[in-house]
């Protein structure tokens, strides 16, 4: 069974920093690519990043700024999304995602608070 | 990037009656388009890929149909626990994007 847990979120200041993670198990994980989708409180959802399988090649949202980071290490299972310079827009239950062309399965969510 | 537009924003229906929810992208996906349901304080959990195939698990009530521009998702016979949101997902073009959702509501 596929199974994406994500850890890391909180609350935190505008302008702080916070590196959410995703473990993942019940599939190669290193054949995927993988991303993070997010949902602000009672909105849609919104992509963010994605990382190929390899970790070489990663895409963000234009609302990135350069600000996230995204990366995974194949040999841990798990995807990381750094997160700086962080703004109180940036609320949301951060997802990670599995695709398989589509996107295949979700993880729970960990919810990120910025606020003062 | 493509847009996808879902309507109705809402939909109310009774226990056992049929829903249609629509979904328009901008440009042509081709089939490369996804449903999601999402139930309040869950993660969303795919319902059909490839505009038609339904995912593992998922009953035969829910059918998709469509290409190109206009989609539709059908739910034949509501049941209690389909009250949720659906979203409609492109794959065809990065950015991914998501329709803004239907909530399917108890009439």
């Amino acid at each position: 069974e596929v199974q994406l847990v994500e850890s890391g979120g909180g609350l935190v200041q505008p302008g702080g920093s916070l590196r959410l993670s995703c473990s993942a198990s019940g599939f190669t994980f290193n054949i995927y690519t993988m991303y993070w989708v997010r949902q602000a409180p009672g909105k849609g959802l919104e992509f963010v990043s994605g990382i190929n399988n390899k970790g070489d090649s990663t895409e963000h949202a234009d609302f990135v700024q350069g600000r996230f980071t995204i990366s995974r290490d194949n040999s841990r299972n798990t995807l990381y999304l750094q997160m700086s310079s962080l703004r109180p827009e940036d609320t949301a239950v951060y997802f990670c995602v599995r695709e398989n062309y589509y996107f295949a399965n979700w993880g729970q969510g960990t919810l990120v608070t910025v606020s003062s | 990037e493509i847009v996808m537009t879902q309507s109705p924003a809402t939909l109310s229906v009774s226990p056992g009656e049929r829903a249609t929810l629509s979904c328009r992208a901008s440009q042509s996906v081709g089939s490369n388009l996804a449903w999601h349901q999402q139930k309040p304080g869950q993660a969303p959990r795919l319902l059909i890929y490839g505009a038609s195939t339904r995912a593992t698990g998922i009953p035969a009530r829910f059918t998709g149909s469509g290409s190109g521009t206009q989609f539709s998702l059908t739910i034949s016979s509501l049941q209690p626990e389909d009250f949720a949101v659906y979203f409609c997902q492109q794959y065809i073009d990065w950015p991914r994007t998501f329709g803004q959702g239907t909530k399917v509501e108890i009439k």
